[in-house]
C-alpha cells in the first residue's frame, strides 16, 4: 500500500493561536487530499477536500476561514487551524487517494493529529 | 445524500469465532466501497477495496462482499484473534473519491 504521514501526531496548544498540520503522500503524488474529523467515539466527517493549484473545497458548515487549507505541492498539503478554541480539539485526519484521478481510488490514511486546545 | 450505517455499533467474541459485520448505505450509486481497521487513537488501515463491478474482494482471513443494488455490504472475518480487536469502518465513496463513513462497529476478541 501507499504510505501517508502526518506530522505533528499530537499537539496541545493555548486557546487563541494557530496550529499547522501537515499531510504527505511519500510514495505517490496526490493532486487531491482530503482532511478528516474525528470526535471522540464517532466516526470521520469530512471537512474538505484539498486540491494542489487550486482552491480547497470545504464542506457545508465548516468555516473556510478557520481551517485554512494549502495544497502546496503533489505531496503536501496542510491545515491550519486558526484562532484555535477547546472546541476545536479532535482528532484530524488526512487521505489520498493512490493513481491519477479517476474517481474511484483506494484511500490511504494518515496516521491522524491529536489536537488539544487548552 | 448518501448515509451509511453500521450495524453492530459493538460486537464482543470469544476468540476462534467467525464474524460478519454489516454496512449498508442509501445511495446505491456508487464508485467504490472501502473497509478500514482503526486502532484507539491511530489513523486508518486499509483492509478491502470493493469496486462498484465487483461482489467481493479476500484478503486472508476477510472477505467482504458487495450488493449495490440492495445498498449492502458485509466484512466477514473468520477464526477472529484477539489481534483483531478494533474499530472497523466502512466507507463508500459516490463523488469523486470523497468517501462517507459509517459509524463504526467496535470489535472486542476475548482470548
Amino acid at each position: 500500500g501507499a504510505v501517508v504521514s502526518q506530522h505533528p501526531s499530537r499537539v496541545i496548544c493555548k486557546s487563541g493561536t494557530s496550529v499547522k498540520i501537515e499531510c504527505r503522500s511519500l510514495d505517490f503524488q496526490a493532486t487531491t487530499m482530503f482532511w478528516y474529523r474525528q470526535f471522540p467515539k464517532q466516526s470521520l466527517m469530512l471537512m474538505a477536500t484539498s486540491n494542489e493549484g487550486s482552491k480547497a473545497t470545504y464542506e457545508q458548515g465548516v468555516e473556510k476561514d478557520k481551517f485554512l487549507i494549502n495544497h502546496a505541492s503533489l505531496t503536501l498539503s496542510t491545515l491550519t487551524v486558526t484562532s484555535a478554541h477547546p472546541e476545536d480539539s479532535s482528532f484530524y485526519i488526512c487521505s489520498a487517494p493512490k493513481a491519477g484521478l479517476a474517481p474511484n481510488n483506494e484511500q490511504f490514511f494518515g496516521p491522524g493529529t491529536r489536537l488539544t486546545v487548552l | 445524500k448518501q448515509e451509511v450505517t453500521q450495524i453492530p455499533a459493538a460486537l464482543s467474541v470469544p476468540e476462534g469465532e467467525n464474524l460478519v459485520l454489516n454496512c449498508s448505505f442509501t445511495d446505491s450509486a456508487i464508485y467504490n466501497l472501502q473497509w478500514f481497521r482503526q486502532d484507539p487513537g491511530k489513523g486508518l488501515t486499509s483492509l478491502l477495496l470493493i469496486q462498484s463491478s465487483q461482489r467481493e474482494q479476500t484478503s486472508g482471513r476477510l472477505n467482504a462482499s458487495l450488493d449495490k443494488s440492495s445498498g449492502r455490504s458485509t466484512l466477514y472475518i473468520a477464526a477472529s484473534q484477539p489481534g483483531d480487536s478494533a474499530t472497523y469502518l466502512c466507507a463508500v465513496n459516490n463523488a469523486g473519491n470523497m468517501l462517507t463513513f459509517g459509524g463504526g462497529t467496535r470489535l472486542m476478541v476475548k482470548p
